[in-house]
């Protein structure tokens, strides 16, 4: 079952634009975590935020947590055509199996047009 | 070293075959991890072991049968699969524990059942 929710499903944009993605989830979490996929390969680990944390920053990555929506978004500032991946946003359940149940939601594909 | 090596990267069986897909890290993780990612859709938590102890089970059928022989490997193995098990197989892990933990994930093994 899914418990974060990506709105959009696909973005499509011109390089140097922001990207905002957005993830809602549905129970109470440990913390809240964004992974990228390149087409066909593993994910990678973008960044975390805790849940009793509001923003965080990496880079140009800004993430942020708002638990009494239960949502999050991740901004990417001045894009590039390297950025077209998909996107991922990922909770774990403190409530079960000690927070290790990790669960993606569907994900953004972006596409940063050159 | 920060990576998770899968092998193979490419399998094609027949749904009688037996075949193992296989999963190596040296980054000192107790937690390992198999999801299941079909196209255009978020990674599925199959199976989780913690301290070389299957933790998780999400209900998959049991021709996927997991093992973890030591702390740094993890295997898949696989019998009487059906067309619908084609799919990227992927591999995590992680540390152990109630603190925040990022998922280092594998290439991943891309399934073909005929």
């Amino acid at each position: 079952s899914q418990q974060g929710e990506e709105d959009p499903q696909a973005l499509s944009i011109q390089e140097g634009e922001n990207a905002t993605m957005n993830c809602s989830y549905k129970t109470s979490i440990n913390n809240l975590q964004w992974y990228r996929q390149n087409s066909g390969r593993g994910l990678v680990h973008l960044i975390l935020i805790r849940s009793n944390e509001r923003e965080k920053h990496s880079g140009r990555l800004r993430v942020t947590l708002d638990t009494s929506k239960k949502s999050s978004s991740l901004l990417i500032t001045a894009s590039r055509a390297a950025d077209t991946a998909s996107y991922f946003c990922a909770t774990d359940n403190p409530a079960k199996n000690y927070g290790q149940n990790f669960v993606f939601g569907p994900g953004t594909r972006l596409s940063v047009l050159p | 070293d920060t990576e998770v090596t899968q092998t193979p990267k490419h399998l094609v069986m027949g749904m009688t075959n037996k075949k193992s897909l296989k999963c190596e890290q040296h980054m000192g993780h107790r937690a390992m991890y198999w999801y299941k990612q079909k196209a255009k859709k978020p990674p599925e938590l199959m199976f989780v072991y913690s301290y070389e102890k299957l933790s998780i089970n999400e209900s998959v059928p049991s021709r996927f049968s997991p093992e973890c022989p030591n702390s740094s490997l993890l295997n898949l193995h696989l019998h009487a699969l059906q067309p619908e098990d084609s799919a990227l197989y992927l591999c995590a892990s992680s540390h152990v524990g109630r603190g925040a933990r990022e998922l280092f994930f594998g290439e991943g093994s891309r399934l073909t059942v005929l």
